[in-house]
């Protein structure tokens, strides 16, 4: 069965500081793997993904993360934190199934960013 | 496109009552998806489609009933409300399969049982 481990609930960063939010994955099989942003009272939105390929994914507003195999992990940073990054972050893991992908999500990071 | 819709935003229900949440999505989507979150919680998934007339069962199904008449209408059915159904509630839809098609997500409706 798969599974996704966020460590910290909550992270606090300076405007400017790098962000890292760490990502674990427990799975059977060569996982897929995604990082989801959800701002105030509204739905997730996907920030980037890993299937196949380059280990080091670059996604939408800055973002990266990097699928390290040996040490099932998928941490998700940026280089400089910007207000408006302020948001909840998401981690899921999918498995490949004949009956179709079913994403496990993580439990959740609230990132907060100081002025 | 207006992406996929949710109606009502906000719920509030008295135990035992029924309710059908509503979603719509505008963009021939094939799959599509019912999650609940819990405060402190990720989603998890209740119900899928992957096509008009298929439905499946997700992670916690149970409290819960769905229908794919159609491509674009995947409402989601609570016939005895129950305190453990205060969620908020998101659906969200797909062109195919998760690793090669982006998930989209609706704006969520916030149900409260009482």
């Amino acid at each position: 069965a798969q599974s996704v481990t966020q460590l910290g609930s909550h992270v606090s960063v300076s405007e400017g500081a790098l962000v890292l939010l760490r990502c674990n994955y427990s799975s059977s099989v060569p996982p897929y793997l995604f990082w989801y942003v959800q701002y105030p009272n509204q739905g997730l939105q996907l920030l980037l993904k890993y299937t196949t390929g380059a280990t080091l994914v670059k996604g939408i507003n800055g973002f990266e993360a990097e699928f390290k195999k040996s040490e099932t992990s998928f941490h998700l940073t940026k280089p400089s934190a910007h207000m408006s990054d302020a948001a909840e972050y998401f981690c899921a893991v999918s498995e490949e199934k004949s009956s179709g992908d079913k994403l496990t999500f993580g439990t959740g990071t609230r990132l907060a960013v100081r002025p | 496109n207006a992406g996929v819709t949710q109606t009502p935003k906000f719920r509030i229900l008295k135990i035992g009552q029924s309710m059908t949440l509503q979603c719509a999505q505008d963009m021939n989507h094939n799959y599509m998806y019912w999650y609940r979150q819990d405060p402190g919680m990720g989603l998890k998934l209740i119900y899928y489609s992957v096509g008009a007339g298929i439905t499946d069962k997700g992670e916690v199904p149970n409290g819960y009933n769905v229908s794919r008449s159609t491509t674009e209408d995947f409402p989601l059915r609570l016939e005895l409300a129950a305190p453990s159904q205060t969620s908020v509630y998101f659906c969200a839809s797909s062109q195919g399969q998760i690793r090669r098609n982006e998930q989209f997500f609706g704006p969520g409706t916030r149900l409260t049982v009482l």
